[in-house]
């Protein structure tokens, strides 16, 4: 099993500014992904972060909104930009595997609250 | 219609008793069910996971796959306080990486 340290645990931003959330693993993954778990809402993928290249956005989800970083195989960023109240969410970082991801682990997600 | 069904609960259950969470799905080219328990302000954290049709147990944890019907189940036996938790039904295709997960059930048992 993977250990994902995620940073900040919450934080409480003003409109229209932005937040980088950081993820950090304990050993090297092929596979890290970006969720958002909005309440009564199912978890929602934004994105999976490809290490030296372009991260992969799902429909609805984009860079200019959400830039995503992974200089290495045991780091990634999520910023999440120019805020909007409607971006008050959960964002849960994942590591697994490309191919039959049964066994993705989690982070233990950042709180955060856009006034 | 959500690729994945889950009904938010809450459900309240007594100690002891036996819990049934279930899912249903609309994709028949999903191919492994995953069970994730999630506590309040923490992550998902996996319990189990089965390949296409059938059941798998672990411990108090049994894990059902119905394909005929897209139907999954999990049921929880023996119940305790410390399994109050939000439990989310993810699938996967295979071949894949992505999860498609249902909404989450919130389970509250009662000493």
């Amino acid at each position: 099993s993977a250990v994902i340290s995620q940073k900040p645990s919450r934080d409480i931003c003003q409109r229209g500014t932005s937040l980088t959330i950081q993820c950090q693993v304990d050993s090297q993954v092929t596979m890290m992904f970006w969720y958002r778990q909005q309440p009564g809402q199912s978890l929602t993928l934004i994105a999976t972060a490809n290490q030296g290249s372009e991260a992969t956005y799902e429909s609805g989800f984009v860079i200019d909104k959400f830039p995503i970083s992974r200089p290495n195989l045991t780091f990634s960023t999520l910023t999440v930009s120019n805020m909007s109240p409607e971006d008050s969410s959960i964002y849960l970082c994942s590591v697994g595997e490309r191919v039959g991801n049964t066994e993705a682990f989690f982070g233990q997600g950042t709180r955060l609250t856009v006034v | 219609q959500k690729e994945v069904e889950q009904d938010p609960g809450p459900l309240s259950v007594p100690e002891g008793a036996i819990v049934s969470l279930n899912c249903t799905y609309s994709n028949s080219a999903f191919q492994y069910f995953m069970w994730y328990r999630q506590y309040s302000r923490k992550g998902p954290e996996l319990l189990m996971y089965t390949y296409s049709s059938g059941n798998k147990e672990d411990g108090r944890f049994t894990a059902q796959v119905d394909k005929s019907s897209k139907y999954i189940s999990l049921f929880i036996r023996d119940s305790q306080p410390s399994d109050s938790a939000t439990y989310l039904c993810a699938t996967i295709r295979s071949g894949y990486s992505t999860l498609t997960f249902g909404k989450g059930t919130m389970l509250l048992v009662s000493p």
